[in-house]
């Protein structure tokens, strides 16, 4: 079974610039969600997709967007970077079920200079 | 509001000691409650999990007890090792609107001495 993973590990991008950031869910899962994690904090929640629609969305502004395709993998694009933008960001998938278990992938560090 | 604290760290331990992780939280409705690890340069791994009041959440010798009267969810082990170094994240899980969301503390960092 293989995991979530992430790509790319890293990357150092300039203020005002756009990212994109890509996540495969685990085998199985038709769920992902997004976390910001800035440094020595937890994650926050970006947003949800379920079945390549958008299900539900924390505090960020709408330069957050992301897709989710029929292979239930994911990205996260973020538009017109703020240095306040560094930071570790997780992608998590689910099966949708009750036990509402979620699988992290290893993270994107991302740096805005 | 939903909210998660933690102690704050590091936590400096000798090997063998006891942990003890507080975790209290602030909900509406009536969540789920975890515990996630984090070792360096790594993603989240889920820990231990209650889903309900009195549910106790226990593996690889940690354990939790899901206390709604005192809102809490304290992380515990007899006796760590040197690899249990990471930082530890209590989260509580709700489902809002369409979603399901963890919302989580500011996570605890342990250190263990050999």
């Amino acid at each position: 079974e293989t995991g979530v993973t992430q790509s790319p590990t890293h990357l150092i991008k300039t203020r005002g610039q756009q990212v994109t950031l890509r996540c495969s869910s685990q085998s199985g899962h038709n769920t992902v969600s997004w976390y910001q994690q800035a440094l020595g904090q937890g994650p926050q929640f970006i947003f949800q997709y379920y079945r390549e629609e958008e299900n539900g969305r924390g505090n960020f502004p709408p330069r957050f967007s992301g897709l989710q395709f029929p292979n239930y993998s994911s990205e996260l694009n973020v538009n017109a970077l703020e240095l306040d933008d560094s930071a570790l960001y997780l992608c998590a998938s689910n099966d949708g079920g009750p036990k509402h278990e979620q699988y992290f992938g290893p993270g994107t560090r991302l740096t805005v200079t | 509001g939903n909210s998660v604290t933690q102690m704050e760290g590091p936590v400096t331990l000798s090997e063998e000691a006891f942990l003890t992780i507080n975790c209290t939280y602030t909900a509406t409705g009536y969540p789920s409650l975890f515990w996630y690890v984090q070792y360096p340069g790594e993603g989240l791994q889920l820990l231990l999990k209650a889903t309900k009041a009195d549910d106790k959440g226990s593996n690889k010798g940690f354990e939790a007890t899901y206390r709604k009267e005192t809102t809490s969810f304290h992380l515990e082990k007899g006796s760590v090792q040197v690899s249990d170094s990471a930082v530890y994240f209590c989260a509580l899980g709700l489902r809002m609107d369409s979603s399901y969301k963890l919302i989580f503390g500011s996570g605890t960092r342990l250190l263990v001495r050999p």
